[in-house]
């Protein structure tokens, strides 16, 4: 069964330092998503990315975040400066389609813990 | 703003018994639900969707309702297996957006 994969399962950084995670979506799938959770709190959507560009963005992904599919497969979030508030479970997800056609497929997460 | 909202934290239901969980949203334009399942440290799992022409899907144990006057909606699992003791996110989406709402999750507890 197809699935979305994510690397590394859990990464430790300081403060200040950048991070990438990344996703290896669902092949056939056109929309890829980042959501976050942070301990104890619900699911939050962090961006959208469709035909090579950012979609929807939420007021979490500031100037700090970007993400990019830099070869067709990947799909990579990177954090430039990390700050304490941004440890936390950051799920991938991708969909075939938009709309009422399809439900998303999450990866089971990168937990960040930056000290 | 929290457009999705679960307002019951946990709820512990006795095997074999029917679990209700419940789920309301605020933003009219939401015209596709979906219910997602996750346990500890893995990612959420799509359990059930439903989308706004219809009142009621099911699949095996599951029942969407979706009460589209009250903006409410709920999962039922019938008969609850221990197995369904896991976190319950419902999540809500607009065909004129990309991106799903989720609410906080209900951590459903089911004792043998």
């Amino acid at each position: 069964e197809p699935e979305v994969t994510q690397t590394p399962s859990h990464q430790v950084t300081q403060m200040g330092q950048e991070v990438i995670l990344r996703c290896v979506p669902i092949s056939n799938h056109l929309y890829f998503y980042w959501y976050r959770q942070i301990l104890g709190q619900k699911v939050e959507f962090l961006v959208s990315f469709y035909n090579n560009e950012i979609s929807e963005k939420s007021e979490i992904f500031d100037d700090q975040f970007s993400v990019e599919r830099p070869d067709g497969s990947n799909f990579t979030l990177k954090i430039r400066s990390t700050k304490l508030e941004d440890s936390a479970m950051y799920f991938c997800a991708s969909r075939s389609s938009r709309g009422q056609a399809g439900e998303l497929f999450f990866g089971e997460g990168s937990r960040l813990t930056v000290l | 703003d929290q457009q999705v909202k679960q307002n019951s934290p946990s709820l512990s239901v006795q095997e074999g018994r029917i679990s209700i969980l419940n789920c309301d949203y605020t933003n009219s334009m939401f015209d596709y639900f979906l219910w997602y399942k996750k346990y500890p440290a893995e990612g959420p799992t799509f359990l059930i969707s439903i989308s706004s022409i219809k009142d009621k899907n099911e699949d095996g144990r599951f029942t969407v309702f979706l009460n589209k006057s009250a903006k409410h909606l709920s999962l039922h699992i019938v008969p609850s297996q221990p197995g369904d003791s896991a976190v319950y996110f419902c999540a809500a989406s607009a065909h004129t957006g990309n991106q799903f709402y989720f609410g906080t999750g209900t951590s459903l507890t089911v004792i043998p």
